[in-house]
């Protein structure tokens, strides 16, 4: 596509369920990139891509958290058990291996824990 | 990764330039600065990046001094729908890729 797209926009949930986040990258673009922005915040690095393998994972704040990337398409971040405190805004961006970071960023994923 | 910081809010007026400083005393060798912006309810946008001297691009230039412990985005005649988030990245691609900080940003507010 276009662009970096993010399903959904929005998502409200209960405490204790699980969610799962989309992200569809730029076509051709192996990188791959989750951040976490809770609001009035920068952006907090989760998980790194490169194809489907996910070489850098420390940023991910717990074992409730966890990724899958299939091939150099779709990834998906899971949240187990969500918790009030998950509640921020997930986006998703994308880069050629060989631009340094020359991200493309999706519009994010809202999630709200209620 | 070379920690970045950055003023938290600027206030200009349209037609003015602005410039957004940003510091990174650790700034290693093969770590280049990139600039983000970004409006609310979107993700982050790409600027500009740089490695040293000026870069300069239809947006906005970057200055960067010899020691590259700072830089400095600089936005000309800025209009009132330049009013966002500024980032400042600096990093290397190879040694951290996607492990980026992108700190807490500049709030720039462009007023008529």
């Amino acid at each position: 596509g276009a662009g970096v797209s993010q399903s959904p926009s929005n998502k409200v949930t209960e405490k204790g369920k699980d969610v799962e986040l989309r992200c569809d990258p730029i076509s051709g673009h192996t990188a791959l990139y989750w951040y976490r922005q809770r609001l009035g915040q920068g952006l907090e690095f989760l998980i790194y891509f490169q194809g489907n393998s996910a070489p850098d994972k420390s940023g991910l704040p717990s074992d409730r958290f966890s990724a899958e990337r299939t091939g150099e398409s779709v990834s998906t971040l899971t949240i187990q058990r969500t918790q009030q405190e998950d509640s921020a805004v997930y986006l998703c961006a994308s880069s050629l291996e060989s631009q340094n970071y020359g991200y493309t960023f999706g519009s994010g994923t809202r999630l709200t824990v209620v | 990764l070379a920690k970045t910081t950055q003023p938290i809010s600027m206030d200009s007026y349209e037609g003015q330039e602005v410039n957004i400083t940003c510091s990174h005393n650790n700034i290693a060798t093969n770590d280049y600065i990139t600039w983000y912006q970004q409006f609310p309810s979107q993700g982050p946008r790409f600027i500009i990046q740089g490695y040293k001297t000026k870069v300069t691009n239809e947006v906005a230039s970057l200055f960067i001094p010899a020691d590259r412990k700072s830089s400095t985005l600089s936005l000309p005649r800025v209009s009132l729908s330049d009013t966002a988030v500024y980032y400042c990245l600096v990093g290397d691609k190879n040694t951290n890729a996607g492990k980026s900080t992108f700190g807490d940003g500049t709030t720039l507010t462009v007023k008529p």
